[in-house]
């Protein structure tokens, strides 16, 4: 059974406005999370991560929240841009091993 | 350094043939994780290494499935036999062992079984 959902397969944006990616997950135990972007015919790279310990964390234009009563993370990416469309995957680790979900396809429309 | 490295990018089969893919983890790294990638599934651990031991195959869908890590910088994923249903994208990852790390990728191996 999955234990990282990604519920929504696909988004789309205009650019310059707020993409908003989700992602939940079942297992108590999780206490890392990450995200991950993929753009076609690569791997996925490491874009952010949070520890359970916080319910924010920012870099640039990306921040991810928390909500650990809800287990229920968020990919915020303000303001979008072109360059951003690609693939998301969530992530969550209960230490050292990493669970991923099924991926957002977000693109972002000029 | 070069990243993870995997080999072959493309593999296309018919039923019935073993395939091995192969792997070069980030040099130091403590962890070796294998993936696949399908449509219904996303990103589908099957099976992860520590310090060259496998930990967890419990993904390793079937027993026509194996990996081995002969030492530190190589790895192996062996289907035999192959069948259709195995056709994905196959990822490559490794990582430190500490915590709050992420893991690094390679660019995958895509197989078609026909």
């Amino acid at each position: 059974d999955q234990q990282v959902k990604q519920n929504s397969p696909s988004l789309s944006v205009q650019e310059g406005r707020i993409s908003i990616l989700n992602c939940d997950y079942t297992n108590s135990m999780f206490d890392y999370f990450l995200w991950y972007k993929k753009y076609p015919a690569e791997g996925p790279t490491f874009l952010i991560s949070i520890s359970s310990i916080k319910d924010k964390n920012e870099d640039g234009r990306f921040t991810v929240f928390l909500n650990k009563s809800a287990k229920h993370l968020s990919l915020h990416i303000v303001p979008s841009q072109p360059g951003d469309s690609a693939v998301y995957f969530c992530a969550a680790s209960p230490s050292n091993q990493f669970y991923f979900g099924t991926g957002t396809s977000l693109t972002v429309i000029p | 350094d070069a990243g993870v490295i995997q080999s072959p990018r493309h593999e296309v089969t018919e039923m019935g043939q073993e395939v091995t893919l192969r792997c070069k983890p980030i040099s130091g790294h403590d962890y070796l994780f294998w993936y696949r990638q399908t449509m219904m599934r996303g990103l589908e651990l099957l099976i992860y290494f520590n310090n060259n031991v496998p930990i967890d195959d419990s993904g390793m869908p079937e027993d026509r499935f194996s990996a081995k890590m002969p030492n530190a910088s190589f790895s192996t994923l062996k289907i035999q036999p192959s069948e259709p249903r195995d056709s994905a994208v196959y990822f490559c990852a490794s990582g430190w062992d500490r915590a709050g790390g992420e893991l690094f990728f390679g660019e995958g191996s895509r197989l078609t079984v026909l």
